[in-house]
């Protein structure tokens, strides 16, 4: 069964940034699908943050683009985000996820993780 | 302001069947296909539809999809009291994006 696990700070601070890792198990990133980050404002709808591919290959929003890096780690299956320059609007909750294509859906989920921006 | 748009709320009485529609344009639904999630309360997202009209394993019969031009449908059969949840549609659009609907709040009365 394929798992995913967020993990990383509650708390970010304004102005700094944001950092996320996202563990797999039950399949190995390195056989293929995109990986993605997606997050939800407290009592809002979902937004995309970006994909990666296996191989490293980046899409990202278009409107969170500057200040996005997704990565991937394929000796410790696990994928991570960097979002810099937070500000309150970036508070949420974030997931990971998986996708077949970048037009599938995402099939499998993490829990999710509240990230608080706050001084 | 979502760049897929879903009607805010939508309620059904059990047994009842409730559509959800999601318009977008030539660049998203137009050109690619939808897919749809239901988030029941305090949980992750859940891939209800893919591809237009596919259904995960697991997922009841009782949802199916369906997309006409630059706009999908979702139906819901047979409704349940565990229906009740916010339903987001999803696209790839042709800007290199995901786009998400506002999502809709799915209430059985």
């Amino acid at each position: 069964q394929v798992q995913l696990q967020e993990s990383g700070p509650g708390l970010v601070k304004p102005s700094e940034t944001l950092s996320l890792t996202c563990a797999v198990s039950g399949y190995s990133i390195s056989s293929g699908y995109y990986w993605g980050w997606i997050r939800q404002p407290p009592g809002k709808g979902l937004e995309w943050i970006g994909s990666i591919y296996h191989s490293g290959s980046t899409y990202y929003n278009p409107s969170l683009k500057s200040r996005v890096t997704i990565s991937v780690d394929t000796s410790k299956n696990q994928f991570s985000l960097k979002l810099s320059s937070v500000t309150a609007a970036d508070t949420a909750v974030y997931y990971c996820a998986r996708q077949r294509q970048l037009w599938f859906g995402f099939d499998y989920w993490g829990q999710g993780t509240l990230v608080t921006v706050s001084s | 302001q979502s760049v897929l748009t879903q009607p805010p709320s939508a309620s059904g009485t059990p047994g009842q069947r409730v559509t959800i529609s999601c318009s977008g344009s030539s660049s998203n639904i137009g050109s690619n296909t939808v897919n749809w999630y239901q988030q029941l309360p305090g949980t992750a997202p859940k891939l209800l539809i893919y591809s237009n009209n596919q259904r995960p394993s697991g997922v009841p019969d009782r949802f199916s999809g369906s997309k006409s031009g630059t706009s999908a449908s979702l139906a819901i059969s047979g409704l349940q009291s565990e229906d009740e949840a916010d339903y987001y549609c999803a696209a790839w659009d042709d800007s290199l994006d995901v786009v998400f609907g506002g999502g809709t709040k799915l209430t059985v009365l």
